[in-house]
Order: C-alpha cells, then sequence, then structure tokens
C-alpha cells in the first residue's frame, strides 16, 4: 500500500516570488508519481508526472517537480508564481504493478498575494 | 472534443433519498473511477472499474453502488445508507497499462448538498 503527506496545508507567497510544494510519500514497491492541480470548483488538471527516467519533470504553467527516491520525496517548485496560480495542488502516488489506484495527499492551497 | 463529462454540476436531495450522479467519457478509456472529496481530506477512491461489466470498491465503498454497463458511462448511486453524502464527487478515467497512457483524466465535478 502506498500513502502520501503533503506538509503544508496552506502556502501564502507574493506574486513573482519562488514557491516549493512539498510532498513525501510512503511505499514498499517502486511507483509514479503525479502533481494535479485544482481551481476552485473544478476537476482536476495534471500538472506532471513522474514515470521513469529523469528525476527533474517539467510539467505545464512553468511548473517542475523532482523525484528522490532516497528522500521519497517529489517536491513541486516554480520559479516565479503569477496570481493565476492560485489553487489547491495534489500530489498522488500509484504502484507500477497491478490496479491503476491513485493515493492523494491531502492537497496544498497556494495564495498568491498581489 | 474528447473528454469526461459529469452531470449535474449542483446537486440537492432530501435525507434518506437515493441519488444517482452521471460520469461519461469519450476517451475510449477502459477503466473508470468515482472519487469523494471533503476539505482537507484530499480525494477518496469510492470504487473504479477497469472493464465494462467489472468493477471494484475502493477505499469508502459503504453507502454507494455503481454499474458500468458500457465502456462510456460509469453512474454512482448515493443511497440512503450513506451517513454523510455532502461532499464534491468526482470522476475520472485512464487507459490502463504501463507507460504514459496510464495517467487519470477527471471529469468536472458534481457538488451534492443532502438538506
Amino acid at each position: 500500500a502506498q500513502s502520501v503527506t503533503q506538509l503544508d496545508s496552506q502556502v501564502p507567497v507574493f506574486e513573482e516570488a519562488p514557491v516549493e510544494l512539498r510532498c513525501n510519500y510512503s511505499s514498499s514497491v517502486s511507483v509514479y508519481l503525479f502533481w494535479y492541480v485544482q481551481y476552485p470548483n473544478q476537476g482536476l488538471q495534471l500538472l506532471l508526472k513522474y514515470l521513469s527516467g529523469s528525476t527533474l519533470v517539467k510539467g505545464i504553467n512553468g511548473f517542475e517537480a523532482e523525484f528522490n527516491k532516497s528522500q521519497t520525496s517529489f517536491h513541486l517548485r516554480k520559479p516565479s508564481v503569477h496570481i493565476s496560480d492560485t489553487a489547491e495542488y495534489f500530489c498522488a502516488v500509484r504502484g507500477i504493478q497491478g490496479a491503476q489506484k491513485l493515493v492523494f495527499g491531502q492537497g496544498t492551497r497556494l495564495t498568491i498575494n498581489p | 472534443d474528447g473528454g469526461i463529462t459529469q452531470s449535474p454540476k449542483y446537486l440537492f436531495r432530501k435525507e434518506g433519498q437515493n441519488v444517482t450522479l452521471s460520469c461519461e467519457q469519450n476517451l475510449n478509456h477502459d477503466a473508470m473511477y468515482w472519487y469523494r472529496q471533503d476539505p482537507g481530506q484530499g480525494l477518496r477512491l469510492i470504487y473504479y472499474s477497469q472493464i465494462v461489466n467489472d468493477f471494484q470498491k475502493g477505499d469508502i465503498a459503504e453507502g454507494y453502488s455503481v454499474s458500468r454497463e458500457k465502456k462510456e458511462s460509469f453512474p454512482l448511486t448515493v443511497t440512503s445508507a450513506q451517513k454523510n453524502p455532502t461532499a464534491f464527487y468526482l470522476c475520472a478515467s485512464s487507459f490502463p497499462g504501463q507507460g504514459t497512457s496510464d495517467t487519470q483524466y477527471f471529469g468536472p465535478g458534481t457538488r451534492l448538498t443532502v438538506l
């Protein structure tokens, strides 16, 4: 079984500042990792995913994440945020074998202040 | 346009009534999923189906039922046995298999309020 911990429930930052949203996971097997974004009253949109290969993954809207197997982390970063990045961000994990069940973290609400 | 549709967007029901939430996809995906979202708790899996006429319970299946008679459709019924049904419900689909095509894509959600 897998579990995901998003270490911050809320992250406030100023516009154009850098941001890091932290995600740690636990699993006894190899995993795939995902970051999704949710704007108010909408579904989830995939930001980026790590399946294999390079540990630095680039996604949409200027976001990137780095897979660190030794620290079981998959932190999301953006060098300069915009007001439009205000949303809730979810980290998710699934084992590479078996059913396609995603396990989600509790979410991090990112608020961008002008 | 290809995608996942959920209807209605907002749904109000009286306590004790069953209610069915619709989920349709035209992505030709084999697998479909239902999640429940509550504030501060992330998403929790209710049911999932990897192929037509087959489905499995997720982590919080009690008080819910599903059917998968067609590849495109995976309706969720919230029964009167569900103790706290007010929540945001999200449907997703994926094309199972290892590699780049296993990503889950989500619908816009249905917000259910039980009065």
